[in-house]
Protein backbone atom coordinates (compact mmCIF):
# COMPACT_ATOMS: atom_id res chain seq x y z
CA UNK A 1 0.00 0.00 0.00
CA UNK A 2 1.77 3.25 -0.92
CA UNK A 3 0.79 6.24 0.91
CA UNK A 4 -0.03 9.92 -0.04
CA UNK A 5 3.39 11.93 -1.95
CA UNK A 6 3.26 15.62 -2.74
CA UNK A 7 5.42 17.17 -4.66
CA UNK A 8 7.14 19.69 -4.85
CA UNK A 9 8.58 19.44 -0.98
CA UNK A 10 9.48 23.41 -1.24
CA UNK A 11 8.56 26.23 -3.49
CA UNK A 12 9.16 30.04 -3.38
CA UNK A 13 7.30 32.34 -5.32
CA UNK A 14 6.84 36.17 -6.02
CA UNK A 15 3.51 37.70 -5.04
CA UNK A 16 1.86 38.07 -8.06
CA UNK A 17 2.53 34.66 -10.00
CA UNK A 18 0.46 31.63 -10.05
CA UNK A 19 1.55 28.14 -8.39
CA UNK A 20 0.04 24.89 -8.63
CA UNK A 21 0.62 21.66 -6.14
CA UNK A 22 0.36 18.15 -7.00
CA UNK A 23 -1.31 15.45 -4.65
CA UNK A 24 -0.95 11.68 -5.53
CA UNK A 25 -3.77 9.84 -3.02
CA UNK A 26 -2.91 6.32 -1.09
CA UNK A 27 -3.78 3.51 -2.99
CA UNK A 28 -7.67 2.51 -2.98
CA UNK A 29 -8.13 6.13 -2.22
CA UNK A 30 -10.79 7.90 -3.97
CA UNK A 31 -11.14 11.40 -2.38
CA UNK A 32 -8.67 14.16 -1.57
CA UNK A 33 -8.79 17.24 0.22
CA UNK A 34 -6.32 20.19 0.38
CA UNK A 35 -5.87 22.09 3.66
CA UNK A 36 -3.53 25.20 4.42
CA UNK A 37 -1.71 24.75 7.34
CA UNK A 38 0.10 28.25 8.85
CA UNK A 39 2.76 28.28 10.85
CA UNK A 40 1.78 26.95 14.74
CA UNK A 41 -1.83 26.81 13.43
CA UNK A 42 -3.89 23.68 12.58
CA UNK A 43 -4.58 22.91 8.95
CA UNK A 44 -7.47 25.01 7.51
CA UNK A 45 -9.76 22.95 5.04
CA UNK A 46 -9.60 24.39 1.41
CA UNK A 47 -11.61 22.11 -0.32
CA UNK A 48 -11.94 18.58 -1.37
CA UNK A 49 -11.91 16.38 -4.75
CA UNK A 50 -14.24 13.63 -5.24
CA UNK A 51 -15.45 11.94 -8.37
CA UNK A 52 -13.24 14.74 -10.50
CA UNK A 53 -15.68 17.27 -8.69
CA UNK A 54 -15.06 19.47 -6.14
CA UNK A 55 -17.64 18.42 -2.98
CA UNK A 56 -17.03 20.69 -0.38
CA UNK A 57 -14.99 24.15 -0.15
CA UNK A 58 -13.87 26.32 2.93
CA UNK A 59 -13.75 29.61 3.10
CA UNK A 60 -10.88 30.77 0.89
CA UNK A 61 -11.23 32.75 -2.13
CA UNK A 62 -11.79 31.71 -6.04
CA UNK A 63 -8.15 32.19 -6.76
CA UNK A 64 -7.98 28.88 -4.87
CA UNK A 65 -8.81 26.25 -7.69
CA UNK A 66 -7.84 22.45 -8.23
CA UNK A 67 -8.77 19.21 -9.89
CA UNK A 68 -8.82 15.49 -9.48
CA UNK A 69 -7.75 13.63 -12.45
CA UNK A 70 -9.43 9.58 -13.03
CA UNK A 71 -6.62 8.50 -11.11
CA UNK A 72 -7.70 9.73 -8.04
CA UNK A 73 -4.97 12.17 -7.93
CA UNK A 74 -5.36 16.19 -7.50
CA UNK A 75 -3.80 19.59 -8.35
CA UNK A 76 -4.22 23.09 -6.31
CA UNK A 77 -3.66 26.32 -8.06
CA UNK A 78 -3.32 29.34 -6.50
CA UNK A 79 -3.64 32.54 -8.67
CA UNK A 80 -2.33 36.04 -7.89
CA UNK A 81 -0.23 34.73 -4.64
CA UNK A 82 -0.40 36.99 -1.84
CA UNK A 83 2.05 36.95 0.81
CA UNK A 84 -0.25 35.51 3.43
CA UNK A 85 -0.10 32.32 0.97
CA UNK A 86 3.22 31.55 2.30
CA UNK A 87 2.21 28.37 4.73
CA UNK A 88 2.27 24.23 4.55
CA UNK A 89 0.27 22.85 2.33
CA UNK A 90 -1.02 19.93 2.76
CA UNK A 91 -3.57 17.05 0.87
CA UNK A 92 -5.38 13.86 2.82
CA UNK A 93 -7.00 11.47 1.15
CA UNK A 94 -9.73 9.17 2.41
CA UNK A 95 -12.22 6.47 1.13
CA UNK A 96 -15.57 8.04 0.31
CA UNK A 97 -18.67 6.01 0.30
CA UNK A 98 -17.36 3.44 2.18
CA UNK A 99 -18.12 4.29 5.57
CA UNK A 100 -14.28 5.04 6.39
CA UNK A 101 -13.73 8.57 7.06
CA UNK A 102 -10.21 8.46 8.38
CA UNK A 103 -7.88 11.45 6.19
CA UNK A 104 -4.63 10.13 5.90
CA UNK A 105 -2.17 13.43 4.93
CA UNK A 106 0.75 14.09 2.86
CA UNK A 107 4.03 15.13 3.85
CA UNK A 108 3.16 18.75 2.27
CA UNK A 109 4.54 21.28 -0.07
CA UNK A 110 6.09 24.35 2.10
CA UNK A 111 5.09 27.21 0.06
CA UNK A 112 6.69 30.77 0.63
CA UNK A 113 5.68 33.83 -1.14
CA UNK A 114 8.02 36.89 -1.44
CA UNK B 1 -20.00 26.13 10.85
CA UNK B 2 -17.85 24.40 13.27
CA UNK B 3 -15.86 25.51 15.64
CA UNK B 4 -13.43 23.28 17.66
CA UNK B 5 -11.52 24.40 20.61
CA UNK B 6 -8.52 22.59 22.11
CA UNK B 7 -6.98 23.34 25.50
CA UNK B 8 -4.65 23.58 26.41
CA UNK B 9 -1.87 25.25 24.02
CA UNK B 10 0.95 23.86 25.51
CA UNK B 11 1.52 21.22 28.43
CA UNK B 12 4.96 20.06 30.35
CA UNK B 13 4.74 16.71 31.75
CA UNK B 14 7.32 14.45 33.04
CA UNK B 15 7.91 11.22 31.64
CA UNK B 16 6.06 8.69 32.83
CA UNK B 17 3.61 11.01 33.34
CA UNK B 18 0.02 10.78 32.20
CA UNK B 19 -1.10 13.87 29.60
CA UNK B 20 -4.94 15.04 28.72
CA UNK B 21 -5.83 17.31 25.95
CA UNK B 22 -9.16 18.57 25.68
CA UNK B 23 -11.55 19.40 22.87
CA UNK B 24 -14.61 21.00 22.60
CA UNK B 25 -16.84 21.58 19.13
CA UNK B 26 -20.05 23.36 18.25
CA UNK B 27 -21.82 21.34 16.21
CA UNK B 28 -23.74 18.93 17.35
CA UNK B 29 -24.22 17.24 14.06
CA UNK B 30 -20.59 16.64 13.71
CA UNK B 31 -19.95 12.17 14.28
CA UNK B 32 -16.49 11.90 13.82
CA UNK B 33 -13.64 13.37 15.81
CA UNK B 34 -9.83 12.21 14.84
CA UNK B 35 -6.80 12.92 16.78
CA UNK B 36 -3.87 14.32 14.51
CA UNK B 37 -0.01 14.18 15.87
CA UNK B 38 2.63 15.75 13.98
CA UNK B 39 6.36 15.92 14.58
CA UNK B 40 8.24 19.02 13.86
CA UNK B 41 8.94 19.42 9.49
CA UNK B 42 6.14 16.36 9.25
CA UNK B 43 3.04 15.64 8.24
CA UNK B 44 0.12 15.05 10.35
CA UNK B 45 -0.18 11.38 11.79
CA UNK B 46 -3.85 9.93 12.76
CA UNK B 47 -3.20 8.49 15.96
CA UNK B 48 -6.60 7.76 16.97
CA UNK B 49 -10.68 8.66 16.61
CA UNK B 50 -13.75 8.06 17.26
CA UNK B 51 -17.27 8.05 15.89
CA UNK B 52 -19.88 9.69 18.06
CA UNK B 53 -21.94 6.76 18.67
CA UNK B 54 -19.17 5.09 21.09
CA UNK B 55 -18.33 6.88 24.18
CA UNK B 56 -14.64 5.74 24.71
CA UNK B 57 -12.10 3.89 22.38
CA UNK B 58 -8.50 3.06 23.72
CA UNK B 59 -5.39 2.04 21.83
CA UNK B 60 -2.28 0.60 23.98
CA UNK B 61 -1.13 4.47 25.79
CA UNK B 62 -3.78 6.69 24.83
CA UNK B 63 -7.58 6.85 24.68
CA UNK B 64 -9.78 9.32 23.49
CA UNK B 65 -13.15 9.98 25.27
CA UNK B 66 -16.12 11.71 23.40
CA UNK B 67 -19.40 13.28 25.81
CA UNK B 68 -21.96 13.90 23.43
CA UNK B 69 -23.93 16.24 25.77
CA UNK B 70 -21.14 18.88 26.15
CA UNK B 71 -20.22 18.23 22.98
CA UNK B 72 -16.28 17.68 24.21
CA UNK B 73 -13.45 15.17 23.92
CA UNK B 74 -10.35 14.42 24.77
CA UNK B 75 -7.27 12.94 24.35
CA UNK B 76 -5.21 10.88 27.32
CA UNK B 77 -1.68 9.71 26.89
CA UNK B 78 -0.56 7.64 29.81
CA UNK B 79 3.10 6.54 30.88
CA UNK B 80 4.21 9.14 28.86
CA UNK B 81 7.60 9.15 26.65
CA UNK B 82 9.91 11.96 25.09
CA UNK B 83 8.64 10.20 21.82
CA UNK B 84 5.50 11.23 22.45
CA UNK B 85 6.98 15.14 22.05
CA UNK B 86 4.77 16.51 19.46
CA UNK B 87 2.15 19.00 18.32
CA UNK B 88 -1.34 17.42 18.94
CA UNK B 89 -4.12 18.48 17.18
CA UNK B 90 -8.20 17.72 17.89
CA UNK B 91 -10.76 17.32 14.87
CA UNK B 92 -13.91 17.50 13.87
CA UNK B 93 -16.18 16.74 11.23
CA UNK B 94 -19.75 15.17 9.76
CA UNK B 95 -18.65 11.94 7.85
CA UNK B 96 -21.44 10.78 5.95
CA UNK B 97 -21.70 8.37 2.30
CA UNK B 98 -20.45 10.63 -0.04
CA UNK B 99 -20.74 13.67 1.19
CA UNK B 100 -17.80 16.32 1.96
CA UNK B 101 -15.75 14.99 5.26
CA UNK B 102 -14.47 18.94 5.92
CA UNK B 103 -12.66 18.29 8.91
CA UNK B 104 -11.84 21.37 11.48
CA UNK B 105 -9.70 21.13 13.11
CA UNK B 106 -8.51 22.58 17.19
CA UNK B 107 -5.24 24.88 17.30
CA UNK B 108 -3.00 22.44 18.40
CA UNK B 109 -1.30 21.30 22.17
CA UNK B 110 2.46 21.21 22.05
CA UNK B 111 3.50 18.25 24.80
CA UNK B 112 6.48 18.38 25.89
CA UNK B 113 7.89 15.61 27.72
CA UNK B 114 10.77 15.69 29.96
CA UNK B 115 13.26 13.09 30.90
Amino acid sequence: ETGVTQSPTHLIKTRGQQVTLRCSSQSGHNTVSWYQQALGQGPQFIFQYYREEENGRGNFPPRFSGLQFPNYSSELNVNALELDDSALYLCASSSSGTGYYEQYFGPGTRLTVT
Amino acid sequence: GENVEQHPSTLSVQEGDSAVIKCTYSDSASNYFPWYKQELGKRPQLIIDIRSNVGEKKDQRIAVTLNKTAKHFSLHITETQPEDSAVYFCAATLGHGAGSYQLTFGKGTKLSVIP
